[in-house]
């Protein structure tokens, strides 16, 4: 079975301009989860949505916005780009809405905001 | 209080020696503790997780420890590998209520000599 799959796997956007990250989550899992890893450090959690729903939203400001299809593909879209919003973005898959089961990963969108 | 401090950051052990590396958290709420490895390029995958109704759990060369009344768990891999040789993150989640979030420690970047 396929992971979690993500697209593009790389970006290279200019500051100020906009971006749209995909993610498939695995077959059946209905909850996907976005994090932002900036190098060198933990990834922090950004949403997580469930059955197309919004279930968590993390300390990151109004630029950022998801949403989740009916086949639970999810994008993630980013507003006026600023060098800081450089980072690998991860998508997660689970199959419960909370948490206290496995997330599982995919291989991460690599963004540079130049 | 939603902190995970783990710790060292780096880590250089002998081929055959015992890896371990330490995490600590305030928030009582927290009832999942999973470890991720990370290779370069690629996301994070879970390498073995733990709930606090337990104090050791073991999967292959891997063991958690967990000790609940410190809120510390700390990670042991045995007989360490040159493949072994990644970033590792500890993390934590509530279960409800906290929309799946998982809150990762700082990593430790792992390199088995040979």
């Amino acid at each position: 079975d396929a992971g979690v799959t993500q697209s593009p796997t790389h970006l290279i956007k200019t500051r100020g301009q906009q971006v749209t990250l995909r993610c498939s989550p695995i077959s059946g899992h209905k909850s996907v989860s976005w994090y932002q890893q900036v190098l060198g450090q933990g990834p922090q959690f950004i949403f997580q949505y469930y059955e197309k729903e919004e279930r968590g939203r993390g300390n990151f400001p109004d630029r950022f916005s998801a949403r989740q299809f009916p086949n639970y593909s999810s994008e993630l879209n980013v507003n006026a780009l600023l060098l800081g919003d450089s980072a690998l973005y991860l998508c997660a898959s689970s199959s419960l809405a909370f948490g206290g089961e496995t997330q599982y990963f995919g291989p991460g969108t690599r963004l540079l905001v130049l | 209080q939603q902190q995970v401090k783990q710790s060292p950051q780096s880590l250089i052990v002998q081929k055959g020696g015992i890896s371990i590396i330490n995490c600590a958290y305030e928030n009582t709420a927290f009832d999942y503790f999973p470890w991720y490895q990370q290779f370069p390029g690629k996301g994070p995958a879970l390498l073995i997780a733990i709930r606090p109704d337990v104090s050791e759990k073991k999967e292959g060369r891997s063991t958690i420890s967990f000790n609940k009344s410190a809120k510390q768990f700390s990670l042991h891999i045995m007989d360490s590998q040159p493949g072994d040789s990644a970033t590792y993150f500890c993390a934590a989640a509530a279960n409800y209520n906290q929309g799946g979030k998982l809150i990762f420690g700082q990593g430790t970047e792992l390199s088995v000599k040979p």
